[in-house]
């Protein structure tokens, strides 16, 4: 089963932010944050990771809560591309190269002009 | 970003007929890959974990006879979908693990079978 839990839809206005919210509250202490997103009949799209400490790449920011319990997503400008199933995803049992991604029901993110 | 491919993209088949699906990482070592199932409006399933050169490891509920994993090198996996009947009909999606620990997915091969 997955560890996390996530609300099943969210809608967002093109160009601001959108932060999507994760629960994570059974978070082992070596288990990490995934993120991916699944835009409709295509393969999911790696978006980021992260342990313990925030992560910023090009497409997005993880903000991960001292005690590890849950996490947020965000897109900092939205656009309607962004449109899509937002996975969020601890991987279980192995750390960042180990383990496995076990995908729960993730959030569908509608962004509207 | 590292590119994962599979083939065919889509396969129609009949009933009682195997089907074999290729999944290769282009650019990155995969010494893990893994095999996902998704229904309609429904999320990924995990099916097995596909490790070079050893058996694959099945989750629960998963008949590792009809779902045939070959990990022979380690750019490439495949899977087998055996006898196929059309409660098999599915989008069934391969992952691959770099060095760096990101997971990267296939963009997916539509099974229909008749």
């Amino acid at each position: 089963d997955a560890k996390t839990t996530q609300p099943p839809s969210m809608d967002c206005a093109e160009g601001r932010a959108a932060n999507l919210p994760c629960n994570h509250s059974t978070i082992s202490g070596n288990e990490y944050v995934y993120w991916y997103r699944q835009i409709h009949s295509q393969g999911p799209q790696y978006i980021i990771h992260g342990l313990k400490n925030n992560e910023t790449n090009e497409m997005a920011s993880l903000i991960i809560t001292e005690d590890r319990k849950s996490s947020t997503l965000i897109l900092p400008h939205a656009t309607l591309r962004d449109t899509a199933v937002y996975y969020c995803i601890v991987r279980v049992g192995g750390g960042n190269q180990g383990g496995k991604l076990i995908f729960g029901q993730g959030t569908e993110l509608s962004v509207k002009p | 970003g590292a590119v994962v491919s599979q083939h065919p993209s889509w396969v129609i088949c009949k009933s009682g007929t195997s089907v074999k699906i290729e999944c290769r990482s282009l650019d990155f070592q995969a010494t893990t890959m893994f095999w996902y199932r998704q229904f309609p409006k429904q999320s990924l399933m995990l099916m097995a974990t596909s490790n070079e050169g050893s058996k694959a490891t099945y989750e629960q509920g998963v008949e590792k006879d009809k779902f045939l994993i070959n990990h022979a090198s380690l750019t490439l996996s495949t899977l087998t979908v055996t006898s196929a009947h059309p409660e098999d009909s599915s989008f069934y999606i391969c992952s691959a693990i770099s060095q760096r620990g990101e997971q990267f997915f296939g963009p997916g091969t539509r099974l229909t079978v008749l």
